[in-house]
């Protein structure tokens, strides 16, 4: 069945460090891809999406770009803030809406 | 725009006992989804309406969960009895449509459940 994977964490990072966090993805066709960030005590929000192949999704400096050949979407930032320190999700749509996510990889970043 | 909303924020009740959860989606969105979220892992989810009718209820079980969404708008999820595995949070989430085009879904802040 599908299924998303993303690298363990927790990840910390200094600030205005380069972020980098893996998801890979299984699927039948080419479902949408998206990241959702849960801040501490907040709902999940969505981070970025994309659509199709070679599609790159962005959003408050964050990106990801949709690789077939690889089933990947790595999500990545040129300097992270103390801000961002949340737990973050990538996931597939499949046709009906659903969405399966990976198992989160928390990011903290230290001033 | 108000958010998805959802009632109560936190439940703590005895195994074997019976909860109940309330969602209220985004006006005038037809799609509503239930997720379960275990600590530690990714919403996993439970069930899926098309206004009042169910798309995909396939990883619900249905020996102890039940969710109904009435006049295609508010939903209840209910657990009865709960066991201890049972623990977690319950998001609920609602999107325009269900299709390809129409995918952004918008999640309410969750109920925390603790069964002991």
């Amino acid at each position: 069945g599908d299924s998303v994977t993303q690298m363990e964490g927790p990840v910390t990072l200094s600030e205005e460090a380069f972020l980098t966090i893996n998801c890979t993805y299984t699927a039948t066709g080419y479902p949408s891809l998206f990241w959702y960030v849960q801040y501490p005590g907040e709902g999940l929000q969505l981070l970025l999406k994309a659509t199709k192949a070679d599609d790159k999704g962005s959003n408050k400096g964050f990106e990801a770009t949709y690789r077939k050949e690889t089933t990947s979407f790595h999500l990545e930032k040129g300097s992270v803030q103390v801000s961002d320190s949340a737990v973050y999700f990538c996931a597939l749509r499949r046709n009906t809406g659903k969405l399966i996510f990976g198992q989160g990889t928390t990011l903290q970043v230290k001033p | 725009e108000a958010g998805v909303a959802q009632s109560p924020r936190y439940k703590i009740i005895e195994k074997r006992q019976s909860v109940a959860f309330w969602c209220n989606p985004i006006s005038g969105h037809a799609t509503l989804y239930w997720y379960q979220q275990i600590l530690g892992q990714g919403p996993k989810l439970l069930i899926q309406f098309q206004n009042n009718g169910v798309v995909d209820d396939s990883q619900l079980p249905k020996d102890r969960f039940s969710a109904e969404r009435l006049k295609g708008v508010d939903s209840t999820l209910k657990i009865q009895p709960a066991k201890l595995e049972d623990s977690a949070v319950y998001l609920c989430a609602s999107s325009l449509f269900g299709r390809e085009g129409q995918e952004t879904q918008y999640f309410g802040p969750g109920t925390r459940l603790l069964v002991l």
